[in-house]
């Protein structure tokens, strides 16, 4: 089982619709869990860190969290052509000698105008 | 406030070539990421530096790959002899210390590395 999983997409959304993206963890004791964008041909960028049970709100983006089922999304409202890209879930594990940050494959989105 | 520097953008090697790249973290940034990102996939950790320590290279192939930070700033990964599934984007990452840092890590440009 891999410790970060994500549906590859691509996830399709008409522009001004609301784009929900999942991504689950095997580690039962994780506790940091984050969103990174990466447009093509780019590096990851951090959108969104989540650490709480729940939802937390940036503009556009909202993270939620649920650690009983060992789920995270992140979903973005009023979806923007300009959003089309790929979002990796990231999760920090305590497997190993030291934490290290897991990088789910990503979820390629493309919302269409 | 600059960013994480990369060096080169883009390398191009026949296999069994050796090959380096080069890394200046953000300013204040104690930890240091190497990764590397095959296509389709998420960047998987190479090795981690606190200042000038390796503190994870777990996920280091030891026998062909070798890293550096020796002044606690800039790093340098190696690679020799590279092989054909060596092909890939190496990203360097920085983060401020601590555990607030872990997860909020900084990307460069990476380099795209292509062994023929």
């Amino acid at each position: 089982q891999k410790e970060v999983e994500q549906n590859s997409g691509p996830l399709s959304v008409p522009e001004g619709a609301i784009a929900s993206l999942n991504c689950t963890y095997s580690d039962r004791v994780s506790q940091s869990f984050f969103w990174y964008r990466q447009y093509s041909g780019k590096s990851p960028e951090l959108i969104m860190s989540i650490y709480s049970n729940g939802d937390k709100e940036d503009g556009r983006f909202t993270a939620q969290l649920n650690k009983a089922s060992q789920y995270v999304s992140l979903l973005i409202r009023d979806s923007q052509p300009s959003d089309s890209a790929t979002y990796l879930c990231a999760v920090i594990s305590h497997r190993g000698a030291t934490n290290k940050l897991i990088f789910g494959t990503g979820t390629l989105l493309a919302v269409q105008p | 406030e600059a960013g994480v520097v990369q060096s080169p953008r883009y390398k191009i090697i026949e296999k069994k070539q050796p090959v380096a790249f080069w890394c200046n973290p953000i300013s204040g940034h104690n930890t240091l990421y190497w990764y590397r990102q095959n296509l389709g996939q998420g960047p998987e950790l190479l090795i981690r530096y606190e200042n000038e320590e390796a503190v994870d290279d777990s996920q280091l192939p030891k026998d062909r790959f070798s890293a550096e930070r020796l002044k606690g700033v800039d790093s340098t990964l190696k690679i020799q002899p590279a092989e054909l599934g060596d092909s890939a984007v190496y990203l360097c990452a920085s983060s401020p210390s601590g555990l607030a840092g872990e997860g909020e890590q900084f990307f460069g440009p990476g380099t795209r590395l292509t062994v023929l």
